[in-house]
């Protein structure tokens, strides 16, 4: 049962567009959501973040938008560079735990 | 900034051996964490340990064991290897969420090939 679903295993954007990386969530227990990024041959970074408290949470180029009555986030990423070119997690854990529960990726490739 | 090291980048080993991966984290985390990454199926948590000593089981323990020590060293075994753990493995660390939530941080990961 995938608690965390990212239903686009790739998606192509054009250098200095936007991109926008989708998740959607089942277990309405999680209050914390992350979004790593990972390039090939190396371990996953941490991005950006929010809680349940807030419905949007921004850091330079990068925003997440929380839509809770929905149970789904979003990442933007504004404008797209192609060093942003790289595999893409939502992760998500609930109040009582501090382990992440990961979707299953999406590719973005930044094309020039 | 954190620091996660995994000890070996790239290993194979034969079905069979007991194997064993390292992780060392610098910054005094309590939490730290074994995935494996598998093409299609994201990031799986294996074991994950909350303090010295102290280990839980996450979602697909099966064929592993872990040994935490001490506080900084987090060590995955796989008792008797077999070809379906051919994969990436992924260590992390993260401080307690006791006031706010913490992040974890990874390691540039072990992949590892049983033949």
């Amino acid at each position: 049962d995938q608690q965390v679903k990212q239903n686009s295993p790739s998606l192509s954007v054009q250098e200095g567009r936007i991109s926008i990386l989708n998740c959607d969530y089942t277990n309405s227990m999680f209050d914390y959501f992350l979004w790593y990024k990972k390039y090939p041959a190396e371990g996953p970074t941490f991005l950006i973040s929010i809680s349940s408290i807030k419905d949007k949470n921004e850091d330079g180029r990068f925003t997440v938008f929380l839509n809770k009555s929905a149970k789904h986030l979003s990442l933007h990423i504004v404008p797209s560079q192609p060093g942003d070119s790289a595999v893409y997690f939502c992760a998500a854990s609930a109040a009582d735990t501090d382990k992440l529960i990961f979707g299953t990726g999406t590719r973005l490739q930044v094309f020039p | 900034d954190v620091k996660v090291t995994q000890s070996s980048r790239y290993l194979v080993k034969r079905t069979g051996e007991k194997v064993f991966l390292e992780c060392v984290q610098d910054m005094d985390h309590e939490n730290m964490f074994w995935y494996r990454q598998d093409p299609g199926l994201g990031l799986r948590l294996i074991y994950f340990s909350y303090d010295v000593k102290m280990k839980e089981k996450g979602d697909i323990p099966e064929g592993y064991s872990v040994s935490r020590e001490k506080k900084e060293r987090f060590s995955l075994i796989l008792e008797s290897a077999s070809t379906n753990q051919t994969s990436m493995y992924l260590c992390a660390s993260s401080l307690i969420s006791l006031y706010s939530n913490q992040p974890q941080h990874f390691g540039d990961g072990t992949r590892l090939s049983i033949l």
